[in-house]
């Protein structure tokens, strides 16, 4: 149990476009997801807390009109990353909160690798 | 503020013997949960344990056992009869009560070879 999974797990883009990356709860409702960024051999950074059916929170430093993030159901959130650019290349992770968890444990999913050109 | 620390960049252990992977937190709530995760090459975390603040044992999952000590603020991971499939980075992480959303916050990571 308490799988999620991440769809694309790699993906290149040309700078300027958008990609959205897709984030489900497969056997759990996750009222609460979240995203993180983490550059090579870097710690984990979360970039935002995703609640079902209301406005993601953003952490300090993160722009919100770049990182868009939908939470439409207790299973599925997505991250669109818009205008591209190759700085934003990284390997994004999301996770979500098993709402029925004792230890309000997080799930990862397995990750996607974002590269721009 | 809340804070997690682990010192040690990277570490061996041989094949068989146990390891010590050090994590230290800082935080003024009284309710509070630790958690170690694994990441190997592939990127995926993998949850390995949990202890809570209250809990007044120390937690074990099979190989791994996380020695708290509440008082020196420490929750450091024992993996014992390391194995090959061990190596990975080993990331410490709290969860944040005060939010009320229970985000985490990490350390830096350990990355464990273990050597053949």
């Amino acid at each position: 149990g308490a799988v999620v999974s991440q769809h694309p797990s790699r993906v290149i883009c040309k700078s300027g476009t958008s990609v959205k990356i897709e984030c489900r709860s497969l056997d759990f409702q996750a009222t609460t997801m979240f995203w993180y960024r983490q550059f090579p051999k870097k710690s984990l950074m979360l970039m935002a807390t995703s609640n079902e059916g209301s406005k993601a929170t953003y952490e300090q430093g993160v722009e919100k009109d770049k990182f868009l993030i939908n939470h439409a159901s207790l299973t599925l959130s997505t991250l669109t990353v818009t205008s591209a650019h190759p700085e934003d290349s990284s390997f994004y992770i999301c996770s979500a909160r098993d709402r029925e968890g004792r230890h309000y444990e997080q799930y990862f999913g397995p990750g996607t690798r974002l590269t721009v050109t | 503020a809340q804070k997690i620390t682990q010192t040690q960049p990277g570490m061996f252990v041989q094949e068989k013997e146990a390891v010590t992977l050090d994590c230290t937190y800082d935080t003024s709530d009284q309710s509070y949960g630790l958690f170690w995760y694994k990441q190997p090459s592939s990127g995926e975390m993998i949850f390995l344990i949990y202890q809570g603040s209250y809990d007044e044992q120390n937690a074990t999952e099979g190989r791994y056992s996380l020695n708290f000590q509440k008082a020196r603020k420490s929750a450091n991971l024992v993996i014992s009869a390391s194995q090959l499939g061990d190596s990975a980075m080993y990331f410490c992480a709290m969860r944040d009560p005060g939010t009320g959303t229970y985000k985490y916050i990490f350390g830096t990571g350990t990355r464990l070879k273990v050597l053949a």
